[in-house]
């Protein structure tokens, strides 16, 4: 069975600083996806990025980037001059590359708190 | 695209009463999803569905019954409520062919409280 752990339950920073949130994961699976959510107050379930394992190169979108380290099994994210909309928490999952059994395996999240 | 839509956004149930959650999407996606989210636990698969007429248990299935009678729905039913099951539900839904695994996009949620 795939697990996922986050050790970080809540994080907070200074609004425009440089803030890293970690996951570990593990399996013995070697084709699989990582995915880092967000979920602001609103409840709603919002994707970050995504990273596809056998992709060497770490996935980017504007702000946010990952630290993928497959051999550790790790996944960080690293969110770049912080907004107070980036307030939320973020959940990382995992998931298998098998269709038919393409269920998300989430950690229970970190609380991130942008100060202003 | 309304994207996946939920209904209803929060209900209170009694004991023992039972109850069907709405999810449905308008994206074409053939696999769609149940999960629960419960305070420090992150979400949970309940019931997960890879095409119509194809249903399969996920990690806590227990007390919830789903059916997938076209590709936009997929209803979950509560068949006799209990204390347990309250908590925030999400559907999600994917497109997901052969190696092509999808991202899963999710609904709002439904806040589920039974007494």
């Amino acid at each position: 069975a795939q697990t996922v752990t986050q050790s970080q339950p809540e994080m907070s920073v200074q609004e425009a600083e440089t803030v890293t949130l970690s996951c570990t994961y593990d399996t013995s699976e070697n084709n699989y996806y990582l995915f880092w959510y967000k979920q602001p107050p609103s409840r709603q379930m919002i994707l970050v990025i995504r990273q596809e394992a056998y992709k060497q190169q770490n996935a980017t979108e504007n702000r946010f980037s990952v630290n993928f380290q497959k051999a550790a099994k790790s996944f960080s994210l690293k969110i770049s001059d912080s907004q107070l909309g980036d307030t939320a928490m973020y959940f990382c999952a995992f998931m298998i590359v098998n269709f038919g059994n393409e269920k998300l395996t989430f950690g229970t999240g970190t609380r991130l708190t942008i100060i202003p | 695209n309304a994207g996946v839509t939920q209904t209803p956004k929060f209900q209170v149930l009694k004991t023992g009463q039972s109850m069907t959650l709405q999810c449905a999407q308008d994206m074409n996606h053939n696999s769609m999803y149940w999960y629960r989210q419960d305070p420090g636990m992150g979400l949970r698969l309940i019931h997960y569905s890879v095409g119509a007429g194809i249903t399969d248990q996920g990690e806590v299935p227990n007390g919830y019954n789903v059916s997938r009678s076209t590709t936009e729905d997929f209803p979950l039913r509560l068949l006799s409520a209990a204390p347990s099951q309250t908590s925030v539900y999400f559907c999600a839904s994917s497109y997901s062919r052969d190696s092509g695994s999808g991202t899963q996009y999710f609904g709002p949620g439904t806040r589920l409280l039974v007494l």
